[in-house]
């Protein structure tokens, strides 16, 4: 199966500032089928990215995703106080699925 | 609008069994892959299983596999799970989620499934 590793556990940071949250592969995600998800407290995740890199439907341009192979990053241009959640990598190309371990962006 | 109501979950105990259901709306669950993923309290999210659209291919996770079972009717529009031979590493909060490929998109708010003697 294909771990993927997300790094910093947890990034703190103020609001207005650039958030960089990566997720690394065991091995290349065909296609680039990797996506995001944002969870809040007592919320099911939400959709940010697909395919890597493609926003979904009513996601803000502040949220940009990138990579290919094995090493894929979320970018955050701006935080806003709404960003401060827990955001997880999936890796949608091959059975079975997974999901990075998660990386909480925090208020410092 | 996609709508996904997931039930079922509850208190069993180890070696027990249990069946969740998750009804939809807004869209048929014959034309799209379906998956259940979980999420242990205070923990991280854990992929389960994956039908894919034209209902033959399911996939699982190496955890489950054996143990459950993914379904659908398509008459009710309804996803299920049949979980046996439940352990307490089982206990979570499950959702149905409809994806756009494979891509889990649509989320429920999920049912509470707890494993204890």
């Amino acid at each position: 199966e294909i771990v993927l590793t997300q790094s910093p556990g947890t990034l703190s940071l103020s609001p207005g500032e650039r958030a960089t949250l990566s997720c690394r592969a065991s091995q290349s995600i065909s296609n680039n089928y990797l996506a995001w998800y944002q969870q809040k407290p007592g919320q099911a995740p939400r959709l940010l990215i697909d395919d890597a890199s493609r926003r979904a439907t009513g996601i803000p341009d502040r949220f940009s995703g990138s990579g290919s192979g094995t090493d894929f990053t979320l970018i955050i241009s701006r935080l806003e106080p709404e960003d401060f959640a827990v955001y997880y990598c999936l890796q949608c190309a091959t059975p079975p699925l997974t999901f990075g371990g998660g990386t909480k962006v925090e208020v410092k | 609008e996609v709508q996904l109501v997931e039930s079922g979950g509850g208190v069993v105990q180890p070696g027990g069994s249990l069946r969740l259901s998750c009804a939809v709306s807004g869209f048929s669950i014959d034309d799209y892959a379906m998956h259940w993923v979980r999420q242990a309290p205070g923990k991280g999210l854990e992929w389960v299983s994956l039908i894919a659209e034209d209902g033959d291919r399911t996939f699982y996770a190496d955890s489950v596999k054996g143990r459950f079972t993914i379904s659908r009717d398509k008459s009710k529009n309804t996803l299920y799970l049949q979980m046996n031979s439940l352990r307490t590493e089982d206990t979570a909060l499950y959702y149905c989620t409809k994806a756009t490929g494979w891509t889990p998109e649509y989320w429920g708010q999920g049912t509470l499934v707890t494993v204890s003697s």
